[in-house]
């Protein structure tokens, strides 16, 4: 089976500073992936940044930055120069076989940030 | 990546009757999409997996016969709640998915109220 863990169920960050959202995992399997996935109001979830776990350089879109450490399993988000459209619930997640066939989706249970102006 | 419609966005029924969700993938042929429920402040529940053609696989604690799949076509899969009660009330949510570092591209959800 694979687990995803979210361990700060909130989080709150100035205006245009850096934040870091935390994310450990679980698989015994060799080729997954990871994703932020972002989840504003409106409830559309977005992809936000993803890493192939076989990849050694963290990824990196724009102000979204990832910590990908394979050995530790985690994979954490940091934000820099966050904006108030960045406040919203966000899921790290787990593309992998889980054992069977096929890929499942495995999501932690979130991290929601506020963006204090 | 993938573009996914979700109709209806709300619904609101009454107890007793039947619902149905549609997704939609407009530029991709989706062999396989995936159906999620989600509750208030809470994480994405895999529901289901829908293939194309075939039947589709339930999650352990699923419901079959309340939860009714069907993925006749590369481009749609529906979702039927039957006999809807309030305790189905929820947010739910289809994707999707690309394969490998693609992930999933997740329609904008259905609001389901059972009154």
């Amino acid at each position: 089976a694979q687990t995803v863990t979210q361990s700060q169920p909130e989080m709150s960050v100035q205006e245009a500073e850096t934040v870091t959202l935390s994310c450990t995992y679980d698989t015994s399997e060799s080729d997954y992936y990871l994703f932020w996935y972002k989840q504003p109001p409106s409830r559309q979830m977005i992809l936000v940044i993803r890493q192939e776990a076989y990849k050694q350089q963290n990824a990196t879109e724009n102000r979204f930055s990832v910590n990908f450490q394979k050995a530790a399993k985690s994979f954490s988000l940091k934000i820099s120069d966050s904006q108030l459209g960045d406040a919203a619930m966000y899921f790290c997640a787990l593309l992998g076989r889980s054992g069977g066939s096929n890929y499942k989706l495995t999501f932690g249970k979130g991290t929601l940030l506020t963006v204090n102006p | 990546g993938a573009v996914v419609s979700q109709h209806p966005s709300r619904v609101i029924c009454k107890s007793g009757t039947s619902v149905k969700i549609e997704c939609r993938s407009l530029d991709f042929q989706a062999t396989t999409m995936f159906w999620y429920r989600q509750f208030p402040k809470q994480s994405l529940m895999l529901m289901a997996t829908s293939n194309e053609g075939s039947k589709a696989t339930y999650e352990q604690g699923v419901e079959k016969d309340k939860f009714l799949i069907n993925h006749a076509s590369l481009t749609l899969s529906t979702l039927t709640v039957t006999s809807a009660h309030p305790e189905d009330s929820s947010f739910y949510i289809c994707s999707v998915a690309q394969g490998g570092p693609y992930g999933y591209t997740f329609g904008s959800g259905t609001r389901l109220t059972v009154v």
